[in-house]
C-alpha cells in the first residue's frame, strides 16, 4: 500500500511528557499537512510544508508544538509538556503541488494521543 | 475560502441512493468543490471533487448547480459501510488547508 502512513497509530502519556508522531506521505507528494481532531468535531488544520519548508501555520500550534520535514520525505510533529487539552487525533494528509487544478489532499490513518 | 452548510444528520436505506446536499453560496470561481467521509476513527477518505462539470467516479457522483452555489453527492447503491460522516469542502485552486465544517452524519439502514 503507498498511501499515507502515521506512526504510532495510538500513545498514551502522562502530562508533562513530549511525545513526537511521525508520518510518511505518498512518495511522489511534496506537499504535507497535519491536522488535529477532536471528539465530535471535524478536523483542524495545524501546519503545512511544501518540499522541506514549512509554509503556514495555524494560531492552534502553541509554542509547544514543532513540526518538521528535514528531507522533504518524512515529517515529524513534536508536543512538549503535554497538557489534557492535548488529547486527539492528529491527521496527517499530503497532495501534489503542480501548476494549476486541485491539489487533493489525501490522509493517513491518525495518531490518537491520550493525555492522561 | 468559501463557507458550507451541510444538514447534520441523514438516513438512508441500504440499496437506495443516498444523495447528501451541500450548499456554497459564497463560493468563488477558483474554487473547487470536495467531498471526503470519515468512518469512525479513521482519517478522513477522499470522494470526490468538482469545479463547474459533474463529475462521477467508482465511488460515487457529484452534481453541481449551474450557479456553483449548491452541490450533491451521490452515492448510487448505499451499503452499511458507507455509514460516515460525509464533509462538503470549498477550497482554492491555490488553498492550502482544507477547512472542515461538521458534516452530514449518514446512517445506511438494513
Amino acid at each position: 500500500d503507498t498511501g499515507v502512513s502515521q506512526n504510532p497509530r495510538h500513545k498514551i502519556t502522562k502530562r508533562g511528557q513530549n511525545v513526537t508522531f511521525r508520518c510518511d506521505p505518498i512518495s511522489e507528494h511534496n506537499r504535507l499537512y497535519w491536522y488535529r481532531q477532536t471528539l465530535g468535531q471535524g478536523p483542524e488544520f495545524l501546519t503545512y510544508f511544501q518540499n522541506e519548508a514549512q509554509l503556514e501555520k495555524s494560531r492552534l500550534l502553541s509554542d509547544r508544538f514543532s513540526a518538521e520535514r528535514p528531507k522533504g520525505s518524512f515529517s515529524t510533529l513534536e508536543i512538549q509538556r503535554t497538557e489534557q487539552g492535548d488529547s486527539a487525533m492528529y491527521l496527517c494528509a499530503s497532495s501534489l503541488r503542480a501548476s494549476g487544478g486541485p491539489k487533493t489532499q489525501y490522509f493517513g490513518p491518525g495518531t490518537r494521543l491520550t493525555v492522561l | 475560502d468559501a463557507k458550507t452548510t451541510q444538514p447534520t444528520s441523514m438516513d438512508c436505506a441500504e440499496g437506495r441512493a443516498a444523495n447528501l446536499p451541500c450548499n456554497h453560496s459564497t463560493i468563488s470561481g477558483n474554487e473547487y468543490v470536495y467531498w471526503y467521509r470519515q468512518i469512525h476513527s479513521q482519517g478522513p477518505q477522499y470522494i470526490i471533487h468538482g469545479l463547474k462539470n459533474n463529475e462521477t467516479n467508482e465511488m460515487a457522483s457529484l452534481i453541481i448547480t449551474e450557479d456553483r452555489k449548491s452541490s450533491t453527492l451521490i452515492l448510487p447503491h448505499a451499503t452499511l459501510r458507507d455509514t460516515a460522516v460525509y464533509y462538503c469542502i470549498a477550497e482554492g485552486e491555490y488553498g492550502n488547508k482544507l477547512v472542515f465544517g461538521a458534516g452530514t452524519i449518514l446512517r445506511v439502514k438494513s
